[in-house]
């Protein structure tokens, strides 16, 4: 199995910050990574896809990008409403293997 | 708008066998190159990937689980199901039903999928 690694666990940031969290991947996973936020008691929303393209209807705050290994997935201006969880997923192989998550949280 | 909704018991004995469906509403199941997906989420912690059937069938298991796990398909009902046998408490997890689909084709006739659409999710407990 692909095992996909995401840095940070957990980070403290401010209305309007911008912040990164990174995902490495076993294996090189080309670009077949997506990221998901995830709200207490909701499931999982799909958010990039492709390691870049947005899916409908997300800010274009958010972007995405990587290849191989190393993914990254960036907010540039935290808004309330991005105070949540964010996973990656490889989609290389299967089983499609997901990072651990990053819980972003109010400072 | 194609929406997914798991049902199932929300306890379990050790050593039994979960079954768990997933109701397709909004959409055919046998539509597209989908594949319709397993995932859980143990409280507090990362998401895991079980399983998915393809709309023709085939399937994919995550190997730490193949061989306790089914997962099927009944297209006269637009559902899909999950069975894992021998439960025990590692297995307590909240279950999702998701949809996975090809959402932009990539080199070599590869395609980039997603889990696009979700169910709401339904909490599994292995308790005696």
């Amino acid at each position: 199995d692909i095992q996909m690694t995401q840095s940070p666990s957990s980070l403290s940031a401010s209305i309007g910050d911008r912040i990164t969290i990174t995902c490495r991947a076993s294996q090189s996973i080309n670009s077949f990574l997506n990221w998901y936020q995830q709200k207490p008691g909701k499931a999982p929303k799909l958010l990039v896809y492709a390691t870049s393209t947005l899916q409908s209807g997300v800010p274009s705050t958010f972007t995405g990008s990587g290849y191989g290994t190393v993914f990254t997935l960036t907010i540039s201006s935290l808004q309330p409403e991005d105070f949540a969880t964010y996973s990656c997923q490889q989609t290389y192989s299967a089983p499609g293997t997901f990072g651990q998550g990053t819980k972003v949280e109010i400072k | 708008q194609v929406q997914l909704q798991e049902s199932g018991p929300g306890l379990v004995k050790p050593s039994q066998t979960l079954s768990l469906t997933c109701t397709v509403s909004g959409g055919s199941i046998s539509s597209g190159s989908h594949y319709w997906s397993w995932i859980r989420q143990p409280a507090g912690k990362g998401l895991e990937w079980i399983g998915r059937i393809s709309t023709s069938g085939s399937t994919d298991y995550n190997p730490s689980l193949k061989s306790r796990v089914t997962i099927s398909v009944d297209t006269s009902k637009n559902q899909f199901s999950l069975k894992l046998s021998s439960m025990t408490a590692a297995d307590t997890a909240l279950y999702y039903c998701a949809r996975d689909v090809p959402l932009v084709r990539g080199a070599a006739n590869s395609y980039y999928y997603g889990l696009d659409v979700w169910g709401q999710g339904t909490t599994v407990t292995v308790s005696s």
